[in-house]
This record gives structure tokens, C-alpha cells and sequence, in this order.
């Protein structure tokens, strides 16, 4: 089956600054990777995705790039805010009838 | 257009008791899938449904665990004679299938706790 691995576990910025997550996946056949948000006490919300056919895909400050070759793909968050603290999860599909396999989970924490 | 929907938010049992979670899925969604997340840990994958269809259940446990996703009404968990282990937030979450299984929408969580 899938095999997602994210990293760092926690992640700490400077308001303004640049965040990067990383993960990496173990099967080459997975063609959809999309990134979760989790705030505390609240269930993931899907706050961007990317499938195997393009390379990068951005939205506002948020950006997402794949590199299938090398198996991992990164979320990028520019011009951080306050309000981006939060867990945020990658997955790729695996775990179950095309359901997704989760990351461990990046604690993002933005200092002000 | 209401979201996905999890009832109760918070659920205390006693170890022995049984715990009943509740999962209405988005309109539309025919797909429900619930997953189970421990403390500083990812979301790990229990169980996959449709209408009145399990479909994979590899991720969850033989003994104490069924779920269903009936006809009518909610896709229900249910854990028979908890114990402290099974303390944990539960996620359900739906797609609307046909070829975009993979995006799942989730609720808010059942947080279960066992005393």
C-alpha cells in the first residue's frame, strides 16, 4: 500500500516569512496529492490539491509542487499570517478503495 | 449546503460501554469513509462505505468495531465494550465518487472518551 512521509513534524516562522512542507510518497502509480488543514478542535479542510499531470499549481499564497520522478511534493506558503498556524496534513491515494493515506502532520507556527 | 455532518461532538463512555458515532454525508455524496486520529498522529483509515455496502474495512478492528451506511439515515460507528484505547477523535468524511473519490470533504469529529 501507500506510504506517506511529511516533514518537519513542527515548523516555526517569523510572520511574513516563507513555510514549506515536504512529503514524499512510495507508489508511483498515485496520481492525486492534496493538502489539509486541521485547526484545533476541527475536522481537515482541503485547501489545495495537484494531479500527476502538472507540476506546480498556486493559489493566492498557497502553492503546491510535485516532482514525480523523485516522489514528493511540497506545499508553499509565502507572506505567512497569524491565521495560517495550524496542523497541516499531505496524502496521497491509499487506504482503502482509493481513499487517501495520510502524513504525520506538520505543526506550522507562526511568530509574530 | 450543508457540510458533512458528525453528531455527537464529544462522547464519554465507561470502559464496557457502547459508543454510537454519527456521520451524515454532504448532499450528493455517496461515499463515506471514517478514519480515526490519536494525539500528534495523522488520520488512519478505518472504513470505506456506500449506500448499504461496505467496501473495505481493512483498517479496522475485527473484534468490537461495525459500521454501516443504511439506505436511509446517518453511516453510524459503533464500538461495543470500550476500552480506554479506543480514546480518540473520529473523522467521517464523503466524496461524491464517480472518479473523484480521492476528494474527501470531512466533519468535524467525534472526540470519544473513556473513563
Amino acid at each position: 500500500g501507500e506510504n506517506v512521509e511529511q516533514h518537519p513534524s513542527t515548523l516555526s516562522v517569523q510572520e511574513g516569512d516563507s513555510a514549506v512542507i515536504k512529503c514524499t510518497y512510495s507508489d508511483s502509480a498515485s496520481n492525486y496529492f492534496p493538502w489539509y488543514k486541521q485547526e484545533l478542535g476541527k475536522g481537515p479542510q482541503l485547501i489545495i490539491d495537484i494531479r500527476s499531470n502538472v507540476g506546480e499549481k498556486k493559489d493566492q499564497r498557497i502553492a503546491v509542487t510535485l516532482n514525480k520522478t523523485a516522489k514528493h511534493f511540497s506545499l508553499h506558503i509565502t507572506e505567512t499570517q497569524p491565521e495560517d498556524s495550524a496542523v497541516y496534513f499531505c496524502a496521497a491515494p491509499g487506504g482503502g478503495a482509493d481513499g487517501l493515506t495520510f502524513g504525520k502532520g506538520t505543526h506550522l507556527i507562526i511568530q509574530p | 449546503n450543508a457540510g458533512v455532518m458528525q453528531n455527537p461532538r464529544h462522547l464519554v463512555r465507561r470502559r464496557g460501554q457502547e459508543a454510537r458515532l454519527r456521520c451524515s454525508p454532504m448532499k450528493g455524496h455517496s461515499h463515506v469513509y471514517w478514519y480515526r486520529q490519536l494525539p500528534e498522529e495523522g488520520l488512519k483509515f478505518m472504513v470505506y462505505l456506500q449506500k448499504e455496502n461496505i467496501i473495505d474495512e481493512s483498517g479496522m478492528p475485527k473484534e468490537r468495531f461495525s459500521a454501516e451506511f443504511p439506505k436511509e439515515g446517518p453511516s453510524i460507528l459503533r464500538i461495543q465494550q470500550v476500552v480506554r484505547g479506543d480514546s480518540a477523535a473520529y473523522f467521517c468524511a464523503s466524496s461524491p465518487g464517480e472518479g473523484l473519490r480521492e476528494k474527501l470533504f470531512f466533519g468535524s469529529g467525534t472526540q470519544l472518551s473513556v473513563l
